[in-house]
């Protein structure tokens, strides 16, 4: 079975600065997927980034991107130049590479940006 | 601009009444996940479909909840009788197999007093 552990129940950012937050999983799985969803106050869940297991390069979506690290089972996000648009709770998600499989999510992290 | 739709948006009942939430998903696609959250259990999945049939609903508590997919446009899920412990978000996401990506609907907040 596969786990997700997001360690920062809670974080803050001014805005414009920088922000990580963390990511562990375990898997014994080779071929895996892994995302950050956000989730605003309107609770529609947006999907912020993908990476593939498979690729050494981490991806990146303009502001976002993530540094992997396969061996240390670690997938962290970071947002750079953070707006107030960003407060929401982020969560990070794996997924196996089998056809059509589910998605196992974190506990999430409650990231408030402050003017 | 296509989405996953979701209905109720909103739904209060009481204690023992039957509760059917309905999700459409993206045109196309043919697998169908319903997830639900709580502040507890956090974001867990129920079931999945994959051309409208059951591959998984090991999450799901077999003697209240049922869920199926009548036709590819509409999913439900159904509680009978709900309990005050159902009171969570529920999701249901669509996706093509063979991609890595779900899209998820807005969700049905349910409250069971």
């Amino acid at each position: 079975a596969q786990t997700v552990t997001q360690s920062q129940p809670e974080m803050s950012v001014q805005e414009a600065e920088t922000v990580t937050l963390s990511c562990t999983y375990d898997t014994s799985e080779n071929n895996y997927y892994l995302f950050w969803y956000k989730q605003p106050p309107s609770r529609q869940m947006i999907l912020v980034i993908r990476q593939e297991a498979y690729k050494q390069q981490n991806a990146t979506e303009n502001r976002f991107s993530v540094n992997f690290q396969k061996a240390a089972k670690s997938f962290s996000l970071k947002i750079s130049d953070s707006q107030l648009g960003d407060t929401a709770m982020y969560f990070c998600a794996f997924m196996t590479a089998r056809y059509g499989s589910r998605l196992t999510f974190g506990e999430g992290t409650q990231l408030t940006v402050n003017p | 601009d296509a989405r996953v739709t979701q209905t109720p948006r909103d739904k209060v009942t009481e204690m023992g009444q039957e509760v059917t939430m309905r999700c459409q998903p993206i045109l196309g696609h043919n697998t169908v996940f319903w997830y639900r959250q709580t502040m507890m259990q956090g974001l867990e999945l129920l079931a999945y479909f994959r051309n409208r049939a059951p591959l998984d609903d090991s999450g799901m508590p077999k003697d209240r909840f049922s869920a199926e997919m009548p036709d590819a446009t509409l999913a439900t899920l159904k509680i009978q009788p709900s309990e005050p412990r159902d009171s969570a978000v529920y999701f249901c996401a669509s996706g093509l197999a063979g991609y890595n990506e779900q899209f998820f609907g807005p969700g049905t907040r349910l409250t069971v007093l």
